[in-house]
């Protein structure tokens, strides 16, 4: 499968512990994005990269998250001190830097915080 | 603010029937608008965006500027055009996608 792979599909954590998810997009891509969606929503965006560089947080993303796309390949979403509100799906999508571009979507890291 | 919004839920139907899945936006600029589609155990994937303006498996979705709307046409439905489906406004700058709550499709035989 070569499209973009996220690492785990699924993680059980208790509360108050730190857990990262590792996305690899597509590799010609230059664009990465991570969502978050919760039970009977849309996904929600979190941040974009283009290359390593971090263009766009949203307000929804809290001090205890972060996100890093050291060499401009895959990237990695940590959230510390995990709270039961953090229970989700983690979405990781990448596309080309263009107007009207397809963003393609990877299967997702389920967390769930016990 | 932009937004998105899909008002129903669910939407049931019978094989042949014709589907709409409605879709409304908010948004201050020259919008850019997709469909996206999330099938049983698969990843989210794009169906169809306004500006190619052609028809994929059968769905069409024109946008209309006055009355801020991008709705999801379907003259017969099929089985399995079962799903979810979620309507996407897209940044041109960031490609940054803002969803709506998505729609489940569910086409009875």
């Amino acid at each position: 499968d070569t499209g973009v792979s996220q690492d785990p599909r699924h993680k059980i954590t208790k509360r108050g512990q730190n857990v990262t998810f590792r996305c690899d997009p597509i590799s010609e891509h230059n664009r990465l994005y991570w969502y978050r969606q919760t039970l009977g929503q849309g996904p929600e965006f979190l941040t974009y990269f283009q290359n390593e560089a971090q263009l766009e947080k949203s307000r929804l993303l809290s001090d205890r998250f972060s996100a890093e796309r050291p060499k401009g390949s895959f990237s990695t979403l940590e959230i510390q001190r995990t709270e039961q509100g953090d229970s989700a799906m983690y979405l990781c999508a990448s596309s080309l830097a263009r107007e009207n571009t397809e963003a393609f979507f990877g299967q997702g890291t389920r967390l769930t915080v016990v | 603010a932009q937004r998105v919004t899909q008002p129903e839920k669910l939407l049931s139907v019978f094989k042949g029937a014709p589907v709409e899945l409605k879709c409304n936006y908010s948004y201050s600029g020259s919008p850019e608008l997709f469909w996206y589609v999330q099938y049983s155990r698969q990843r989210l994937q794009l169906l169809l965006r306004h500006i190619s303006r052609e028809s994929i498996k059968g769905f069409t979705a024109d946008l209309n500027k006055g009355e801020t709307s991008f709705h999801l046409k379907k003259p017969f439905a099929q089985e399995e055009d079962s799903a979810m489906y979620y309507c996407a406004l897209g940044s041109s700058n960031t490609g940054k996608l803002i969803f709506g709550q998505g729609t489940t499709l569910q086409v009875k035989p």
